[in-house]
């Protein structure tokens, strides 16, 4: 069980055109969500955390009217890239948490990779 | 504030052992987790350590000292397969993982 899927598993696009990427819980519900981003060669960054049905929680220094999250049931969260440049080219992984296991334990997603050309 | 630190790259063989170290600063905190990231992958689970001690799960091992904020993977055996990048990282006090910044494990035949 706690399974999360991710889609798509890549993408690439043209500078200035917005992506989503969605993230699923398939065999739980997911009342939290986090959105991580990784650079090559670099640790998982926390973008944002989201709460089904409420606004997501961003981490200092990412913009949020461009990383759009939406968390609109217990399975699915999705995050838009919205006017994507080449600097958002990056490995974009997602993870859930249920309350009905421990506060501890975090599934994650397979990522996405972008590209944006 | 919030920092974890953990060797960049380590080298090993075949069949050795290797321990590879994390030390870590957090805003109270929930647990020391292991996790395992082969590249272009996402990371999955090796290990869960909330209390002093050694868990020990087949090949590998983790340890934590909550008292030294410290922790180390143990991995015997080694194979070719555990060639990955090893990421440790702490929960903090709002159940947020903090994590560093990954050890490369290169397996030597």
């Amino acid at each position: 069980g706690a399974v999360v899927s991710q889609h798509p598993s890549w993408v690439i696009c043209k500078s200035g055109t917005s992506v989503k990427i969605e993230c699923r819980s398939l065999d739980f519900q997911a009342t939290t969500m986090f959105w991580y981003r990784q650079f090559p060669k670099q640790s998982l960054m926390l973008m944002a955390t989201s709460n089904e049905g409420s606004k997501a929680t961003y981490e200092q220094g990412v913009e949020k009217d461009k990383f759009l999250i939406n968390h609109a049931s217990l399975t699915l969260s999705t995050l838009t890239v919205t006017s994507a440049h080449p600097e958002d080219s990056s490995f974009y992984i997602c993870s859930a948490r249920t309350e009905d296991r421990e506060a501890y334990e975090q599934y994650f997603g397979p990522g996405t990779r972008l590209t944006v050309t | 504030g919030q920092n974890i630190d953990q060797p960049t790259e380590m080298t090993a063989t075949e069949g050795a052992i290797v321990q590879i170290n994390c030390t870590y600063q957090t805003s109270g905190f929930n647990g020391l987790f292991w996790y395992q990231q082969h590249a272009g992958e996402a990371p999955t689970f090796l290990s869960y350590n909330v209390l002093d001690g050694l868990e020990e799960k087949g090949r590998f091992s983790s340890f934590l000292s909550r008292s030294k904020g410290y922790s180390y993977l143990l991995l015997k055996e080694l194979q070719m397969k555990d060639s990955a990048s090893y990421l440790c990282a702490a929960m903090d006090s709002n159940y947020q993982l903090i994590w560093g910044a990954g050890t490369k494990l290169i397996i030597k035949p």
